[in-house]
């Protein structure tokens, strides 16, 4: 069984650029989560989906961040305009959604850097 | 304000040496605790989740105890490899927000 995929791996942008990150949960979890961990601090959450829903998106630092989950699959994380403070390391992570609490499996994260 | 702490930051012993580490989470609104081991570049693992005071936990070296009433959790590692070699994280789950509170992570190294 695939784990949870995170494309790209690495971006390198300049500040006032846009990026999107995508990622492809494990197949049939309706929950995704997206974290964020800047370097020297701990890993700290963003938001959840159930599904196509954002059950939770108290995380977001702001309004240039804007999360979707199109027909509760896949889901991108978009950055606009990125400034320096946005360098870090972006993971996802899915459960299925049975039981809480329950095993959040993750990406390998990807890795931006704004310049 | 949620405040998970792991100690030591970091950690250096040698192959065979059996370490432990300490995570603090607070005791009120606990839900579970969650272990993950983390190499850079890597996706981070589940080791292990803990709901019950008292709970013993076991993946082949590793253990983990909790105590939900002092709010901590102990990680062992018993015989160290090159291969334990990781950030181990933990996480706090709140019952009343749903959501994972980490803390900072130990750094092992092992030296062959």
């Amino acid at each position: 069984e695939a784990g949870v995929t995170q494309f790209p791996s690495h971006s390198v942008i300049e500040k006032g650029q846009t990026v999107t990150l995508r990622c492809d949960p494990i197949s049939g979890h309706d929950n995704l989560y997206w974290y964020r961990r800047v370097m020297g601090k701990e890993i700290k959450f963003l938001l959840h989906f159930v599904k196509e829903s954002k059950q939770d998106e108290s995380g977001m630092p702001n309004n240039r961040f804007l999360a979707e989950r199109t027909g509760g699959t896949y889901s991108t994380l978009k950055v606009q305009p990125a400034e320096l403070e946005d360098s870090g390391v972006y993971f996802c992570a899915s459960s299925q959604g049975y039981r809480d609490p329950e095993t959040q499996y993750f990406g390998p994260g990807t890795r931006l850097l704004v310049l | 304000i949620l405040n998970v702490e792991q100690s030591p930051q970091s950690l250096h012993v040698q192959e065979g040496d059996s370490t432990n580490f300490t995570c603090s989470f607070p005791s009120s609104n606990f839900y579970a605790l969650h272990w993950y081991r983390w190499e850079t570049a890597k996706s981070p693992e589940a080791l292990f989740v803990m709901t019950l005071n008292g709970d013993e936990k076991k993946k082949g070296r590793i253990s983990a105890t909790l105590n939900t009433k002092e709010g901590y959790s102990y990680l062992y590692i018993k015989g160290s490899q090159p291969e334990d070699s990781a950030t181990y994280l933990c996480a706090f789950y709140a019952g009343n927000n749903r959501k994972l509170i980490w803390g900072l992570g130990t750094s092992l190294a092992v030296n062959p």
